[in-house]
């Protein structure tokens, strides 16, 4: 397949606690891009690495890269209730102009 | 003032009906694309059309047929909808060369 798998499924963290969650993939990629999905809601885009990019910093989100290994991490440092959402992996294959998504990580911050 | 916009926000209708979701974007993008989000959350995508001219055409049955009127429009059309249908629908827009996709905000369709 040649969408990416989020880890864990389901994350629960204090407000203030950073959540990482990771994306495994098993194709060459062209890019890997992160969404948030808040509950009933559409799609919004966070970040966005190239395959010859390592790291990303977006305010309190980082996203790092490693092709050697197929994947891609995601943090949010200092987490704020309204950051409950899932949070979904998404790429793009060498051979391909598609993007794919994976079942996304659902991340409770709790106050 | 919404760059994606879907219609309608839910739908409830009855296997073997007929129905269609439109969107539109106004961020003067060239692609536009359908995912299907199942019950798992997990997006699959169904369509894209660029300029009008469909270039992605999943495994999906003939029953779903897209059409775009203009590069702003994308519209789905489902007919003899059945119970696995049932799902939230998402349209999204973007720049070939970016890769960023913008979405709706889905419609949630359920067949009885």
């Amino acid at each position: 397949s040649q969408q990416g798998e989020e880890d864990p499924q389901a994350l629960s963290i204090q407000e203030g606690e950073n959540a990482t969650m990771n994306c495994s993939y098993k194709t060459s990629i062209n890019n890997l891009q992160w969404y948030r999905q808040n509950s009933g809601r559409g799609l919004v885009h966070l970040i966005l690495i190239r395959s010859n990019e390592r790291e990303k910093h977006s305010g309190r989100l980082r996203v790092t890269l490693d092709t050697s290994k197929k994947s891609s991490s995601l943090l949010i440092t200092a987490s704020r209730a309204a950051d409950t959402a899932s949070y979904f992996c998404a790429l793009t294959p060498s051979n391909d102009y598609k993007l794919s998504f994976g079942a996304g990580t659902t991340v409770t911050v709790r106050a | 003032d919404t760059a994606v916009s879907q219609t309608p926000k839910y739908l409830v209708t009855q296997m073997g009906n007929d129905k269609s979701i439109k969107c539109e974007q106004n961020l003067g993008h060239d692609t536009m694309y359908w995912y299907k989000q199942d019950s798992k959350k997990f997006l699959k995508i169904m369509f894209s059309y660029n300029n009008k001219e469909l270039i992605i055409n999943e495994t999906v049955p003939n029953r779903f047929s897209p059409k775009s009127p203009d590069k702003a429009h994308l519209n789905l059309h489902i007919n003899s909808l059945e119970l696995g249908d049932s799902a939230v629908y998402f349209c999204a827009s973007g720049r070939a060369n970016t890769g960023e996709l913008f979405f709706g905000e889905g419609s949630r369709l359920t067949v009885l």
